[in-house]
């Protein structure tokens, strides 16, 4: 597995205004994904973060709203943009990839309440 | 057809008693699957990985059915600290994964 932290673990931030979400990994990593858990729901992937290229978005998420940055493999950042009340919710990254297995490990989660 | 569909639950048991959850998906195509748990307020944990037709680690078993199309998971003597909601998680198309909506099992004493 790896050692994963986000900053900041939660805040409380006023609609209009935008977040920037880091995850920091303690090693290199294939793959790093975000996503977004909304209050009594399960996980839905916002996007596969890409070293040295464009974020894969699914369907319902668009750069605009959450850009991604992945400067290296063991940093990215999900910048939350334009809140609004709906955008409350835990977001998530997670590693994969590691010894050649499809299995995510995922850091602590970053709380936002937007109001 | 929801591609990964648990009963939410709650299941309610004793201490000591044996739970099953199952989980059925709707992608044929899925090859690995994963049971994670999640503690309230807390981040999914990996539990246990499926890649042939079953795994076993202590306490907890499971089995996939290629065949219909799911996957359970078996906990023994359950224990409190099993309190949790567990997550059926198959993969769709290689490294993305399909979260399932959890089971949320309560081992009273």
């Amino acid at each position: 597995s790896a050692v994963i932290s986000q900053k900041p673990s939660r805040d409380i931030c006023q609609r209009g205004t935008s977040l920037t979400i880091q995850c920091q990994v303690d090693s290199q990593v294939t793959m790093m994904f975000w996503y977004r858990q909304q209050p009594g729901q399960s996980l839905t992937l916002i996007a596969t973060a890409n070293q040295g290229s464009e974020a894969t978005y699914e369907s319902g998420f668009v750069i605009d709203k959450f850009p991604i940055s992945r400067p290296n493999l063991t940093f990215s950042t999900l910048t939350v943009s334009n809140m609004s009340p709906e955008d409350s919710s835990i977001y998530l990254c997670s590693v994969g990839g590691l010894a050649g297995t499809y299995e995510q490990y995922f850091g602590p989660g970053t709380r936002l309440t937007v109001t | 057809r929801k591609e990964v569909e648990q009963d939410p639950g709650p299941f309610n048991v004793p201490e000591g008693a044996t739970v099953a959850f199952n989980c059925t998906y709707s992608n044929s195509a899925s090859q690995s699957f994963f049971w994670y748990r999640q503690d309230c307020r807390k981040e999914p944990k990996l539990l246990m990985s499926v890649y042939s037709s079953g795994n076993e680690d202590g306490r907890f078993t499971a089995q996939l059915n290629r065949a219909s199309q799911y996957i359970s998971l078996l906990i023994r003597d359950s224990k409190l600290s099993d309190s949790a909601t567990y997550l059926c998680v198959p993969d769709n198309a290689g490294n993305m994964l399909t979260f399932g909506g959890g089971t949320r099992l309560m081992v009273k004493p």
